[in-house]
């Protein structure tokens, strides 16, 4: 079975804490991507990736960072975690330079105090 | 920018049919369809390149019509198993990551 596994499922921080979301997937796909969900928002892009060593913004990176040093795993990162951090982060990967269905974990809880 | 989803909610019965729709402002490559049931990932359901194309996988199916730049998602006698919220995500241009609207909320009850 294909899986995108997300390391932590549930996380509670303070503010001005660095969290780090790791995401791997064992597919082998060149092209990883995260995600934010709020309620009434949907998901929104933060930051991808399509090659090892690559990072591109997506449209919400302020207050993120990125880390791809291995094909099989992206790393998201919050350098100093604010309460409008809150929220539901998903991974995904897929296949690259052909459309294809994206493969999501199963997501990240991340509450700020 | 996001493609625009409607409805915003939905709640049907167990054998009545529900349309889906998105749209976008921006000539699509593809679009896609997604189902989340709640505390679960996304899952895909399927994808429409350009061209007109009608996708169909079991009592669901989708439409992509280039001209409008409009999808609309059919699901047919549904079942309890429909409920959760559904997702479309756009592609603009080729090999973009995709935006996705903010979703349609299904509920089926028996």
């Amino acid at each position: 079975d294909v899986k995108v596994t997300q390391s932590s499922r549930y996380l509670v921080k303070r503010t001005g804490e660095k969290v780090f979301l790791e995401c791997v997937q064992d597919m082998d796909h060149e092209n990883m991507f995260w995600y934010r969900q709020d309620p009434g928002l949907g998901l929104r892009l933060i930051y991808f990736s399509y090659d090892v060593k690559m990072k591109e913004k997506g449209d919400i990176p302020e207050g993120y960072s990125v880390s791809r040093e291995k094909k099989e795993r992206f790393s998201l990162i919050l350098e100093s975690a604010s309460t409008n951090q809150t929220s539901m982060y998903l991974c995904a990967s897929r296949q690259g330079t052909i459309t294809g269905e994206l493969f999501f974990g199963e997501g990240s809880r991340l509450t700020v105090l | 920018q996001q493609p625009v989803q409607s409805p915003q909610a939905v709640i049907l019965r167990e054998g009545e049919d529900a349309v889906i729709n998105c749209s976008s402002s921006k000539a699509l490559y593809s679009v896609h369809w997604y189902r989340q049931k709640h505390g679960e990932a996304p899952v895909f359901l399927m994808i429409l390149l350009k061209g007109g194309e009608q996708k169909g996988h079991d009592k669901i199916s989708a439409s992509f019509n280039e001209k409008k730049q409009q999808s609309s998602l059919y699901l047919t006698a549904s079942q309890l198993s429909y409920s959760g919220t559904y997702f479309c995500g756009t592609e603009f241009p080729r090999n973009t990551p995709l935006v996705f609207g903010k979703g349609t909320r299904l509920s089926v009850i028996a």
